[in-house]
């Protein structure tokens, strides 16, 4: 079975500071992993994901993850914010095809950045 | 191209009412899966849809359901509403490629308040 654990439930940062968002996750195969995010009275949206090669990703918005296979960890990273970043941001695994669980996402509980001006 | 849409946004029942929500797919998407998101917890799998199979289904009571029509629209059903169901139920679609992970692209949601 896999889990996914974010390690801050908020995080407040000034406008144009980086931020770092954690996500560890435990699983005993191999698993494909996604950041969503998901602004006031809306669903999610795609902001990145890694399957496979470089563990170095780069998303929407100026976002990128890194990978790591050896703390079973995928961070969220921007090095300047906004105060339109304010939203809820959600760390994702799925097992990759083949898995009888394939396309079933499961999700951390989420991080809450708060941009202040 | 058009997103996915769910319908209604909003719902309010009662106890031991039945609800059905209702969800469209993005064109040629022929996967749809269900979450629940509560504040207490977060975002579960409900079930997955795929040429109007069930795929894969999460841990609820049989009181949640689902179905999948031709066009890949889907709907889920709950009976005997209790309040414990009040939540945001957010319907994603993919391309449902078989041998390959999709990226799963989600809708607006269904509030749903059950007083």
């Amino acid at each position: 079975a896999q889990s996914v654990t974010q390690l801050d439930s908020q995080v407040p940062v000034f406008e144009e500071a980086p931020v770092e968002l954690r996500c560890n996750y435990s699983s005993s195969v191999s698993v494909y992993l996604f950041w969503y995010v998901q602004y006031p009275n809306q669903g999610l949206q795609l902001l990145l994901k890694y399957l496979s090669g470089s563990t170095l990703v780069k998303g929407i918005n100026g976002f990128e993850a890194e990978f790591n296979k050896s703390q079973t960890s995928f961070h969220l990273r921007k090095p300047s914010v906004h105060i339109s970043d304010t939203a809820e941001y959600f760390c994702a695994v799925t097992p990759p095809p083949g898995s009888s669980n394939t396309g079933k996402l499961i999700f951390g509980q989420g991080t809450t950045l708060q941009v202040k001006p | 191209k058009a997103g996915v849409t769910q319908t209604p946004r909003y719902l309010i029942k009662t106890r031991g009412q039945q609800v059905t929500l209702s969800c469209s797919p993005i064109s040629g998407h022929r996967s749809v899966s269900w979450y629940q998101q509560t504040p207490g917890q977060g975002l579960q799998f409900l079930f997955e849809y795929f040429s109007e199979t069930q795929r894969n289904k999460g841990n609820f009571p049989g009181r949640f359901s689902g179905r999948q029509f031709s066009n890949s629209r889907s709907e889920m059903n709950v009976s005997t509403l209790e309040l414990g169901d009040s939540a945001l139920y957010l319907c994603a679609s993919s391309l449902g490629q078989a041998g390959r992970t999709d990226t799963q692209y989600f809708g607006p949601g269904t509030r749903l308040t059950v007083l």
